[in-house]
């Protein structure tokens, strides 16, 4: 079955950039889909189909995919930005949906 | 959109239990519908798809134990849920598709299911 790999915590400080990875064999042949969960509360969609940002979501929050990685990108990050963050993709061979083990930025 | 969640609490090993997830502003018949549940302190971990056809798919870790359904006079999906142990505790999140198929668009707010004697 196809595995995501995601880094457990990313720190960053306030106005910096974060830049949250993950893994996957060939993942540049896949649309990576991005999710934020804030503590306690279902997750939201930030990035879908690699790099495109679904409406509501600031223009900080970036995506790409090349290679073996997807990258979600923060920029000017903030203390609201603090969350889990999820990779996730579709295994068409199988009919499964992947998770990413999922990353916790840490704004310090 | 709506998706609304039922159904959970406490239930012993080896046990059944169904959730309901009762939705809104859309028709579950012409949607894909999803059940993603997360573990205590864990990640999210995609369950089970019903396709707008009919079509039903299960990941490993509850296939032949779990069931999804849908009752469109109640424009609601279920999850049926069979010889539970406690490794199916956890929060279980309803999700819609987006129109593409791919993304978990809309979520639920979960209802948690704590397997245990």
């Amino acid at each position: 079955s196809y595995v995501l790999t995601q880094a457990p915590s990313v720190s960053v400080a306030p106005g910096e950039t974060a830049r949250i990875p993950c893994g996957g064999d060939n993942i540049e042949t896949k649309n990576v889909h991005w999710y934020q969960q804030q503590p306690g509360q279902a997750p939201i969609v930030v990035i879908s189909y690699d790099s495109d940002r679904p409406s509501g979501i600031p223009e900080r929050f970036s995506g790409s995919n090349s290679g073996n990685t997807a990258t979600l990108t923060i920029s000017r990050v903030e203390v609201g930005d603090e969350a889990d963050y999820y990779c996730q993709v579709w295994d068409s061979s199988r009919d499964h949906w992947v998770f990413g083990g999922g990353t916790k930025l840490t704004v310090l | 959109v709506q998706l609304v969640e039922s159904g959970g609490g406490l239930i012993q090993p080896g046990g059944s239990l169904t959730l309901s997830c009762a939705a809104s502003g859309f028709t579950v018949s012409g949607h894909f519908l999803t059940w993603v549940r997360q573990a205590p302190g864990k990640g999210l971990e995609w369950v089970s798809i019903l396709y707008s056809g009919g079509d039903t798919y299960y990941a490993d870790s509850v296939k032949g134990r779990f069931t999804i359904s849908r009752d469109t006079s109640k424009n609601t999906v279920y999850l049926q849920m069979n010889t539970v142990s406690a490794a199916d505790t956890a929060v279980y999140y309803c999700t819609r598709q987006d129109v593409r198929g791919i993304v978990f668009q809309y979520w639920g707010r979960g209802t948690l299911v704590t397997v245990s004697s």
